[in-house]
C-alpha cells in the first residue's frame, strides 16, 4: 500500500511557466484535497474533491485548476506561474464521508516560482 | 478570531515532562482531529476524535464536545517528538472541508 504518493518532490518554475502537481492514492477514497502551505503558517485548501468527477474551490484556488477523472488521481494544474505560488503543496485525502474519517498525506512538493 | 485555536503557539519542555497542547473551536463539529508535522517534513495524522478519549502509545487525546475542546498530551516527551502539533476540525456544517488551527511548534530538549 503506497497511500498518497505526490510527484514531483521538489520544482522550480520561472514566471509563466505551466506545470501539473500529480497525486495517486491507491486507498480507494472518496474526499481528495489539495493544500498549500507557506513558511509559518496553517494549511490553506485549493481544490478538493469528494469523488471522481466532482470537485471544488476551498479558500485559495486562484492560479490552480483541477479534475478528478478517476478515483485514484487528482492532478493539480498550475497556469502562469508566479512568485506568489512558491510554497510547499500536499495532497491529502480521507477515509471516511466527509471530514469524519483517518487524513492521509503525501510526503508535500515544494514549488519555487522565480 | 479563527475558528480554531490552539494554545500554546509555542512550547519548549524538559526531555521525560509531561506535555499539553490545547484546541478551542468555535463550530458544532463532525470530528476533530490532530497531527503532527516534523520540520520540513510531512503530516502524519495522530487522532481522530468526536467523543472521549484516545490513547496511542505515549499520546492521549481528549476531547470535551460541550466546551468545544480538545486537548493532546504527550508523557514521557522525547526529543524526537520535537515537531509542530496541528488541530483541525470538520464542520457540521459543511462536512466537506476541514478547519485548520495554526499549530503548536514543541521541542523538546535532552
Amino acid at each position: 500500500n503506497a497511500g498518497v504518493t505526490q510527484t514531483p518532490k521538489f520544482r522550480i518554475l520561472k514566471i509563466g511557466q505551466s506545470m501539473t502537481l500529480q497525486c495517486t492514492q491507491d486507498m480507494n477514497h472518496n474526499y481528495m484535497y489539495w493544500y498549500r502551505q507557506d513558511p509559518g503558517m496553517g494549511l490553506k485548501l485549493i481544490y478538493y474533491s469528494v469523488g471522481a468527477g466532482i470537485t471544488d474551490k476551498g479558500e485559495v484556488p486562484n492560479g490552480y485548476n483541477v479534475s478528478r477523472s478517476t478515483t485514484e488521481d487528482f492532478p493539480l494544474r498550475l497556469e502562469l506561474a508566479a512568485p506568489s505560488q512558491t510554497s510547499v503543496y500536499f495532497c491529502a485525502t480521507c477515509s471516511g464521508l466527509g471530514t469524519a474519517g483517518e487524513l492521509f498525506f503525501g510526503e508535500g512538493s515544494r514549488l519555487t516560482v522565480l | 478570531k479563527n475558528e480554531v485555536e490552539q494554545s500554546p503557539q509555542n512550547l519548549t519542555a524538559q526531555e521525560g515532562e509531561f506535555i499539553t497542547i490545547n484546541c478551542s473551536y468555535s463550530v458544532g463539529i463532525s470530528a476533530l482531529h490532530w497531527l503532527q508535522q516534523h520540520p520540513g517534513g510531512g503530516i502524519v495524522s495522530l487522532f481522530m476524535l468526536s467523543s472521549g478519549k484516545k490513547k496511542h502509545g505515549r499520546l492521549i487525546a481528549t476531547i470535551n464536545i460541550q466546551e468545544k475542546h480538545s486537548s493532546l498530551h504527550i508523557t514521557a516527551s522525547h526529543p524526537r517528538d520535537s515537531a509542530v502539533y496541528i488541530c483541525a476540525v470538520g464542520n457540521a456544517g459543511n462536512n466537506r472541508k476541514l478547519i485548520w488551527g495554526l499549530g503548536t511548534s514543541l521541542a523538546v530538549n535532552p
